[in-house]
């Protein structure tokens, strides 16, 4: 079946632009997951959705980043004011439920000039 | 927040070498561990969920190993390949929690 897909797969923008990640998770999976990758680091948690139940942001890094789930289906993550160190790859990833074996999908590559 | 902490960060061995590295975690209110495996410019992927203590996972030439009364995990590959070059993540779920954490990972480069 269709896995977990991210949109798009590269992105190049400039300093202070908003941007906007796509994430389609796996059909009939409750928990959405969004990482990042920032170069030589390893895998920083930074927004979790579970069903209708309010997300865990706890990982995102300043309020210029924010994401929401609509339908419990598909999640946007958005970057607004972009600075370089926002560069980094953005995964996504859905679970059947909270605690399952995550699905990742292939990533977001964001480079902010 | 769990701490969840994987050694060493990086590994360099020879094709053919066996290796293992490890992942600790707090022993209390444990509830199940993943290893994923994670390739360069690829996804990570789910190798093993692990629950109980005195576990082992095997599949082909890679195998792990849980000890949860005092909290650690080991990952055994066998006659490394280049091909086993990748992150290698642990992650833990606790009682008191509904998501992973995941540790930092340990990256191995087996050379030819």
């Amino acid at each position: 079946g269709a896995g977990v897909s991210q949109s798009p797969s590269n992105k190049v923008t400039e300093k202070g632009k908003d941007v906007e990640l796509r994430c389609d998770p796996i059909s009939g999976h409750t928990a959405l997951y969004w990482y990042r990758q920032s170069l030589g680091q390893g895998l920083e948690f930074l927004i979790y959705f579970q069903g209708n139940s309010a997300p865990d942001k706890s990982g995102l890094p300043s309020d210029r980043f924010s994401a929401e789930r609509t339908g419990g289906s598909v999640s946007t993550l958005t970057i607004q004011r972009t600075q370089q160190e926002d560069s980094a790859v953005y995964l996504c990833a859905s679970s059947l439920a909270g605690g399952d074996t995550q699905y990742f999908g292939p990533g977001t590559r964001l480079t902010v000039l | 927040i769990l701490n969840v902490e994987q050694s060493p960060q990086s590994l360099h061995v020879q094709e053919g070498d066996s290796t293992n590295f490890t992942c600790s975690f707090p022993s209390s209110n444990f509830y199940a561990l993943h290893w994923y495996r994670w390739e360069t410019a690829k996804s990570p992927e789910a190798l093993f969920v692990m629950t109980l203590n005195g576990d082992e996972k095997k599949k082909g030439r890679i195998s792990a190993t849980l000890n949860t009364k005092e909290g650690y995990s080991y990952l055994y590959i066998k006659g490394s390949q280049p091909e086993d070059s990748a992150t290698y993540l642990c992650a833990i779920l606790d009682n008191a929690g509904n998501m992973l954490t995941f540790g930092g990972g340990t990256r191995l480069m087996v050379k030819p």
